[in-house]
């Protein structure tokens, strides 16, 4: 079975400063990866997603996210916080077949120090 | 817009009392998904449906019910038999071939419920 695990429950960063937000994930192939974020009482909305093509891939809002197979990451930057990047971001795991189920960490709170 | 709907945004519940929380997307998708979400737990899958007329128990399916009478409309009922039901409950659609995952899962903005 497949899993992900996000370091830190917890990240602040200055305004201006790079953002790093960890995920390692464990599977028994290559996986599709993804990174959400969420807003206060909202749903989640999709950053990125790494399907098998380029290693790097860029978001939307400036986020990035490099695909690491020899370290089995996927870890989410951002060269300059702003303060609306305040949110909750998740990393998830999904096996590459059919029919196969979406598999979330547990989330780590991103807070944007003025 | 195309999009996901839940409602209501805020629910409250009584001991012993079912209640129905509503999700209906109009993105023409094939799957959807039930999730609650506990802070510090992230998101944990209850049901999830393929086609319509079918569905799957996801991990903590236990005190919940749902149905799919309809491609656009996958209710999930909160049965008495959930005894910790306070919460934040996701909705998400998924247009996906049966071949492939790769495909991002789209949410709703969530019902928050609460016991009385």
């Amino acid at each position: 079975a497949q899993s992900v695990t996000q370091l830190g429950s917890h990240v602040s960063v200055s305004e201006g400063a790079l953002v790093l937000l960890r995920c390692n994930y464990s599977s028994s192939v290559p996986p599709y990866l993804f990174w959400y974020v969420q807003y206060p009482n909202q749903g989640l909305q999709l950053l990125l997603k790494y399907t098998s093509a380029a290693t790097l891939v860029k978001g939307i809002n400036g986020f990035e996210a490099e695909f690491k197979k020899s370290e089995t990451s996927f870890h989410l930057t951002k060269p300059s916080a702003h303060m609306s990047d305040a949110a909750e971001y998740f990393c998830a795991v999904r096996l590459p077949f059919g029919n196969e189920k979406l598999t979330f960490g547990t989330g780590t709170r991103l807070t944007i120090i003025p | 817009d195309g999009g996901i709907t839940q409602s209501p945004k805020y629910l409250f519940r009584k001991e012993g009392q079912n209640v129905t929380l509503s999700c209906e997307q109009n993105l023409n998708h094939d799957a959807m998904y039930w999730y609650r979400q506990d802070p510090g737990q992230g998101l944990r899958l209850i049901y999830y449906s393929q086609i319509v007329n079918d569905f799957q128990k996801g991990d903590i399916a236990e005190g919940y019910s749902v149905s799919r009478e309809k491609k656009e409309s996958f209710p999930l009922t909160v049965t008495s038999a959930q005894k910790n039901p306070t919460a934040f409950y996701l909705c998400a659609s998924e247009g996906r071939d049966s071949s492939q995952s790769n495909q991002p899962q789209h949410f709703g903005d969530g019902t928050r419920l609460s016991i009385l």
